[in-house]
């Protein structure tokens, strides 16, 4: 089993549902984080979380909410998904800052 | 703030050539961790190298070399005799140390390597 486990892998969705993406960890680390990468832009950070009571904004928070439901899972939330929000996604955790370790990314459409 | 430049948008080369793709960054803090990342057509992120901040050694890995200079608050990555499965997405992110862990990732850097 790979130590970071996204799913779905690719979701195709329309504009006003809710959709969740969900991550698993199996590195034991307390800080989890959810990326979007859409291309000429890189990844942005949406949301972190260094435990499971700390939930932190990114840059691009608006639109999405998480949810911290143990140490090893950390859910992201598009409560009314739009087209705009189209893009890949990727979760990820770290010990420290040190090493970060990368789940294989959500492709995510909103049509 | 944090902040991670990657100038070169694109770079198209041949088979054989030698690349460089640059790297400057931004940071207040003394203890930081510098990473480059490869993203090839599949998606996923392939972790590369990282760097700590009192560390300025070059680094070589095969055809792979970094270079690290902060004076000039950059991070340059060469790729010697570049070859067609070197093409790829390559990311320069930044992250300080513990308590305000997070990445900070550049633009990216679309490298084609052409037969």
């Amino acid at each position: 089993d790979a130590d970071v486990t996204q799913t779905p892998r690719n979701r195709i969705t329309k504009t006003g549902k809710r959709i969740m993406l969900e991550c698993s960890q199996t590195k034991g680390h307390d800080r989890m984080y959810w990326y979007r990468q859409d291309p000429g832009l890189g990844l942005r950070l949406i949301y972190y979380s260094f435990d499971v009571k700390d939930i932190n904004k990114g840059e691009i928070s608006d639109g999405y909410s998480v949810s911290r439901q143990a140490q090893a899972k950390f859910s992201l939330s598009l409560e009314s998904a739009i087209p705009n929000q189209t893009a890949l996604y990727f979760c990820a955790t770290s010990d420290l800052g040190v090493s970060y370790t990368f789940g294989s990314g959500t492709r995510l459409t909103v049509v | 703030a944090q902040k991670v430049t990657q100038a070169q948008t694109e770079i198209s080369v041949v088979e054989k050539e030698d690349v460089t793709l640059d790297c400057v960054y931004e940071t207040r803090d003394t203890t930081y961790y510098l990473f480059w990342y490869k993203q090839p057509p599949s998606g996923e992120l392939v972790f590369l190298i990282r760097r700590n901040s009192f560390d300025e050694q070059n680094e070589i890995s095969g055809r792979y070399s970094w270079n690290f200079q902060k004076s000039t608050s950059s991070f340059n990555f060469t790729i010697t005799a570049s070859q067609v499965v070197d093409s790829a997405v390559y990311f320069c992110a930044l992250s300080p140390w513990a308590s305000g862990s997070r990445l900070t990732f550049g633009e990216g850097t679309q490298l084609t390597v052409n037969p």
